[in-house]
């Protein structure tokens, strides 16, 4: 069966620190893989989508960026945290075949918080 | 782009009251539409979704949903809440855009649901 692992699971960091969270996917190849972000009050919104190794989109701009070094791992990082990139980060992935009909299945999430 | 709304951001019910949760989308095409649910200290997970057929969508835990194509609605129902029922739902929409890739959700802003026993 598949499973989705994000780590860590919690993280604070300081204003202009960097980041790096890592997302990855077992029981399944070539996924489509999602960055989603949940802050407080608010609904998900997705940060970065990628239907394979090296390509991927952005739907905001933002101080975050995404990168697929493999076909199963999926990271996002900044090289300098804001105070408002705190928030609740999710991966989800779904299957790549079946655009239309795909569900996406989302990992446990990495709660950030900038001080 | 298509939108998602969720109008009631915070429901309060007693056990067995029913429940009706609205979400309407902006999107003039074909879409696919899901209900997505988090419990308290889990993972989102899907509750429900909507591809083609019978509007009438049933999901896991007694739910279900019913798309009115007229109306952009596919509100979420349920006749008899329970206290384990307390959790976050999200609504979400994926829309068919031709030739762009684009296969990401767009989800409402959720609405938390607090049932007292």
């Amino acid at each position: 069966s598949q499973t989705i692992h994000q780590w860590p699971a919690t993280l604070v960091q300081p204003v202009g620190s960097p980041l790096s969270l890592e997302c990855t996917v077992e029981g399944t190849s070539n996924p489509n893989l999602y960055w989603y972000r949940q802050a407080a009050g608010r609904g998900l919104q997705l940060l970065f989508y990628s239907i394979g190794i090296d390509q991927i989109s952005s739907e905001v701009p933002q101080n975050l960026s995404a990168s697929r070094p493999q076909d199963r791992q999926f990271i996002l990082s900044s090289k300098k945290l804001l105070l408002s990139d705190s928030g609740f980060y999710l991966c989800a992935w779904s299957v790549a075949r079946v655009p239309l009909t795909d569900t996406q299945y989302f990992g446990p999430g990495t709660r950030l918080t900038v001080l | 782009a298509q939108s998602v709304s969720q109008h009631n951001h915070h429901v309060i019910l007693s056990e067995a009251a029913s429940l009706e949760l609205g979400c309407n989308y902006s999107y003039g095409g074909t879409v696919n539409l899901f209900w997505y649910v988090q419990y308290p200290g889990q993972h989102l997970q899907l509750l429900l979704k909507y591809f083609s057929g019978d509007p009438l969508v049933k999901g896991i835990k007694g739910f279900e949903a019913e798309f009115i194509k007229s109306k952009f609605s596919f509100n979420l129902r349920k006749p008899s809440v329970q206290w384990s029922d307390t959790a976050e739902y999200f609504c979400a929409v994926k829309a068919r855009v031709a030739d762009t890739g684009r296969r990401a959700l767009t989800f409402g802003s959720g609405t938390r649901l607090q049932v007292q026993p």
